[in-house]
C-alpha cells in the first residue's frame, strides 16, 4: 500500500508561469516531509522540507504547503525557470514510515518539464 | 568535492553471480541507506544503518545483506543475483534524522541478464 502518493506522472508548465506539484499521504505518523529533485544519471538532491508543526516553509522561488487535516502537501515553484525540468519527489519521514524505523518513504515522482 | 561516492557506476551480472556495491560517504554522517529506484516506483529502501556497528531491515530487503564496515562505509551485496534485482541503486547519508534530508550517490545501474 503506497504511503506517499504522487498521482501526476508528469506536469509541464510554461517558463516564467507557476508550477504546483501535489503529493497525499496516508500515515499520520509522518511527522516530516521533504522535496527532492532530480536529473536524469544523478541522485537526488534535497530542495525543500517542512515539519508537521508548520504550514509553510519558504525558500526563495520554492515554497512548501502542509494541509495536516487533509494529508496533502503542495510544491510551488514560481517563476518556473527551464532548469527547474527533473523529477520531483515527495517524501516523508515517521516513526512507522513504510521504510523501516528510520528511513524516507518515498512517492513515485513527477517529470515536471518547463516549456520555453 | 563533499559527498557520497558509489562504485561501480554500471555493472552487468548474469542470473546467479554475486557481487557488492560500494559506498563512502565523508561529510562524518552517523546514518547510511541503501535505496533502489524503478521505473514508476519511485525509491524504496532496502537497508539502513543508523550508526556505525548497526543494520535493519527497510521495506524490500530480500535478497541483500549489507555491511557497515565503519562510519564512512556502507556496503550493499546481492549473493545470487536476479532479474528482478535489475536496478538503480543509490546509497545515502545523514546526520540526522531531520534537518536538510539526505544526501545521496550518483547512483549503480544494475542489469541481472
Amino acid at each position: 500500500d503506497q504511503q506517499v502518493k504522487q498521482n501526476s506522472p508528469s506536469l509541464s508548465v510554461q517558463e516564467g508561469r507557476i508550477s504546483i506539484l501535489n503529493c497525499d499521504y496516508t500515515n499520520s505518523m509522518f511527522d516530516y516531509f521533504l522535496w527532492y529533485k532530480k536529473y536524469p544519471a544523478e541522485g537526488p538532491t534535497f530542495l525543500i522540507s517542512i515539519s508537521s508543526i508548520k504550514d509553510k516553509n519558504e525558500d526563495g522561488r520554492f515554497t512548501v504547503f502542509l494541509n495536516k487535516s487533509a494529508k496533502h502537501l503542495s510544491l510551488h515553484i514560481v517563476p518556473s525557470q527551464p532548469g527547474d525540468s527533473a523529477v520531483y519527489f515527495c517524501a516523508a519521514l515517521g516513526a512507522y514510515s513504510g521504510g523501516g524505523a528510520d528511513g524516507l518513504t518515498f512517492g513515485k515522482g513527477t517529470h515536471l518539464i518547463i516549456q520555453p | 568535492n563533499a559527498g557520497v561516492t558509489q562504485t561501480p557506476k554500471f555493472q552487468v551480472l548474469k542470473t546467479g553471480q554475486s557481487m557488492t556495491l560500494q559506498c563512502a560517504q565523508d561529510m562524518n554522517h552517523n546514518s547510511m541507506y541503501w535505496y533502489r529506484q524503478d521505473p514508476g516506483m519511485g525509491l524504496r529502501l532496502i537497508y539502513y544503518s543508523a550508526s556505525e556497528g548497526t543494520t535493519d531491515k527497510g521495506e524490500v530487503p530480500n535478497g541483500y545483506n549489507v555491511s557497515r564496515l565503519n562510519k564512512r562505509e556502507f556496503s550493499l551485496r546481492l549473493e545470487s543475483a536476479a532479474p528482478s534485482q535489475t536496478s538503480v541503486y543509490f546509497c545515502a547519508s545523514s546526520e540526522s534524522r531531520v534537518g536538510y534530508g539526505y544526501t545521496f550517490g550518483s547512483g549503480t545501474r544494475l542489469t541481472v541478464v
